[in-house]
């Protein structure tokens, strides 16, 4: 069975600063991994997925994931966090064939100006 | 997402009400889906499709049911709602294959009295 953690409800962090929000995961096989971030009011959006291949993923809006297969984890992460970064952030793993995929609970982000 | 609508965007009913949510999409994707949202437990699979001849259950069926009439347009109904129903209900798309992001709708609040 897969399933995907998420240790943190909440980050908090100052704007300019750099930004982590963590995720780990479990599954049997390998790992498709994915970030989305929610809006307040809005669905959900794609942001980034590893499948295979470098272990730094870059995405949207200047966010980047580390894939670390030792640890499970799959961090997302942004150098210099922005005020309009503050949103609630889903990582998701996704089996193969792609008809199942498995959010974690979610985390929200606060950047403070 | 304009390319995934969602009606209606807010709804308020009384137990034992007969609902249906509406799902329209002009992506051209074949696989659509239907999660709910709870705070605290991410995002959870009702339903998904992968054509319109194909449905199939998720982890939460019990109490949904769904139609998919076109390629376009996929329907989730509450026959006969519960106060533990009261949800975000959000569809989604994506192409067909693995590894896929999907695509989500703005979402529907759902309140069962």
């Amino acid at each position: 069975a897969q399933s995907v953690a998420q240790p943190e409800d909440q980050v908090n962090v100052a704007e300019g600063n750099p930004l982590t929000v963590k995720c780990t995961y479990s599954v049997s096989g390998n790992p498709y991994l994915f970030w989305y971030v929610q809006y307040p009011n809005r669905g959900l959006q794609f942001l980034l997925k590893y499948i295979t291949g470098d272990n730094l993923v870059k995405g949207s809006y200047g966010f980047e994931a580390e894939f670390n297969k030792s640890q499970t984890s799959f961090h997302l992460k942004k150098p210099s966090a922005l005020v309009s970064d503050s949103a609630l952030y889903f990582c998701a793993v996704q089996n193969t064939g792609g008809f199942k995929t498995i959010f974690g609970a979610g985390t929200r982000l606060f950047v403070k100006a | 997402d304009a390319d995934v609508t969602q009606t209606p965007r807010n709804r308020i009913t009384k137990t034992g009400k007969r609902i249906m949510l509406e799902c329209s999409q002009t992506k051209g994707h074949d696989r659509m889906y239907w999660y709910r949202q709870d705070p605290g437990l991410g995002l959870r699979l009702i339903y998904y499709s992968f054509d319109v001849k194909d449905i199939n259950k998720g982890e939460i069926s019990d109490g949904y049911s769904v139609s998919r009439q076109a390629q376009a347009k996929f329907s989730l109904s509450l026959e006969s709602a519960i106060p533990n129903q009261t949800a975000l209900y959000f569809c989604a798309t994506s192409e067909s294959g693995s590894f896929n992001e999907q695509f989500f709708g703005p979402g529907t609040r759902l309140t069962v009295l």
